[in-house]
């Protein structure tokens, strides 16, 4: 099965971008769905948006919308979430989580990368 | 609505059957799935689709729906079953993903 590995912790600054990957290992990456899921301290789970590697189509949480971008870059297996004009309320783990075909129709993530903290502080 | 609420705790005893809710207006068209989360550890699917379990989760969980609740159910509750578990689904537009809050389970 696919294992995804994320790239590591980040300290912005208020105003900032980040960006953070996920890399899978695995031959069958273009037939996988990936989301950006977060979680700030204390909080619970926030879905943030979904990336197909097959042809790029992506839907992004209302919330983010306009300040999140989600790529792939097939040759390498990886999937990128760039978050933009970061606030504190911004401060949380983020993870990459796949679908892969068995659990597409209910749209159950049945991998997850280890998370990356992202930490947005002046 | 697009949410999905879940109690805040819940307990359980050593042993003991527990069933841990999340309702929404969702789930009346779209599959739940749960999953289990533990501190400094990514969220792992417990459950998922029509009662599903992913390959290695114990045959002690199981779900149930009816109507817009759907439950997760831990019969026979171990020590290493405490953990948050977060319940989701597409929402109500069927384009989007929504978590519940989650609820904390202790096994006392």
């Amino acid at each position: 099965q696919v294992q995804l590995v994320q790239s590591g912790p980040e300290v912005k600054k208020p105003g900032a971008s980040v960006k953070v990957s996920c890399k899978a290992s695995g031959d069958t990456f273009t037939t996988y769905g990936f989301s950006w899921v977060r979680q700030a301290p204390g909080q619970g789970l926030e879905w943030m948006g979904w990336i197909s590697p097959y042809n790029g189509n992506t839907n992004y949480a209302q919330k983010f919308q306009g300040r999140v971008t989600m790529t792939t870059d097939t040759s390498t297996s990886t999937v990128y979430m760039e978050l933009r004009s970061l606030t504190s309320d911004d401060t949380a783990v983020y993870c990459c989580a796949g679908l892969t075909p068995r659990t597409m129709i209910s749209h159950s993530y049945n991998i997850w990368g280890q998370g990356t903290m992202v930490t947005v502080s002046s | 609505s697009s949410e999905l609420t879940q109690d805040p705790a819940v307990s359980v005893a050593l042993g003991q059957t527990v069933r841990i809710t999340c309702q929404g207006d969702s789930l009346r068209s779209y599959y739940a799935s749960w999953y289990q989360k533990k501190p400094g550890q990514a969220p792992v699917l417990v459950l998922y689709g029509n009662n599903d379990r992913p390959s290695g989760i114990p045959d002690r969980f199981s779900g149930s729906s009816s109507g817009n609740t759907v439950s997760l159910i831990i019969t026979g509750a171990q020590a290493e079953d405490e953990a948050d578990y977060h319940c989701s689904s597409r929402d109500s537009s069927g384009y989007a993903v929504v978590f519940g809050g989650g609820t904390k389970l202790t096994v006392l």
